[in-house]
């Protein structure tokens, strides 16, 4: 069971350049969610989605982009990148609870990006 | 809108005293509380959590937390501190019923010998 998986694990982007980071999952989660964090700020909300077909913004979506076509992946697109989305990205996946319970997440390794 | 708010961004203790890391909660309703350890170089591990059924809470690795509805509180403990409890923690935040987790700030935990 390889849970939350991430790739690449490291990379470095010059300004202006365009990528994605690969998020897969092999647990039937239907909740996912990407998350960026920087020091003293703690992990903050990019985007998530609670399904296939279906994606909303998190706290700090600007210069993102998702998609989700299938209950395993949910990649993260960087349209232009600039230094301040130098950062440590991590990707979740969870249970959508049923009634009001939270099954909390489980977390991919994560991605160091720095935009240079 | 909900939110939480650890004090203190890093904690030593010896190694064998008592681990005492705090998270105070913002909820306009009653959250969903949750503990997460991350090891240097890796993603979050889930700890414990907190989802209204008892208000002690007992994780892995000997942890616990108990959540304080007075003080809005859910201090995460530890008895004896290990040098293999060196990591940072954060605390997260839900409403009941919905997915997205809001995350403090985190607290480094440094184990002295």
């Amino acid at each position: 069971n390889a849970g939350v998986t991430q790739t690449p694990k490291f990379q470095v982007l010059k300004t202006g350049q365009s990528m994605t980071l690969q998020c897969a999952q092999d647990m039937n989660h239907e909740y996912m969610s990407w998350y960026r964090q920087d020091p003293g700020m703690g992990l903050r909300l990019i985007h998530y989605s609670v399904g296939a077909g279906i994606t909303d913004q998190g706290e700090v979506p600007n210069g993102y982009n998702v998609s989700r076509s299938t209950t395993e992946d949910f990649p993260l697109r960087l349209l232009s990148a600039a230094p301040s989305q130098t950062s440590v990205y991590f990707c979740a996946s969870s249970l959508l609870g049923t009634g009001n319970y939270n099954y909390g997440y489980t977390f991919g390794s994560g991605t160091r990006l720095t935009v240079v | 809108a909900q939110s939480v708010t650890q004090l203190g961004s890093h904690v030593s203790v010896s190694e064998g005293a008592l681990v005492l890391l705090r998270c105070n909660y913002s909820s306009s309703v009653p959250p969903y509380l949750f503990w997460y350890v991350q090891y240097p170089n890796q993603g979050l591990q889930l700890l414990l959590k907190y989802t209204s059924a008892a208000t002690l809470v007992k994780g892995i690795n000997g942890f616990e937390a108990e959540f304080k509805k007075s003080e809005t509180s859910f201090h995460l403990t530890k008895p004896s501190a290990h040098m293999s409890d060196a990591a940072e923690y954060f605390c997260a935040v839900s409403q009941t019923g919905a997915n997205n987790l809001f995350f403090g700030t985190g607290t480094r935990l440094t184990v002295i010998p």
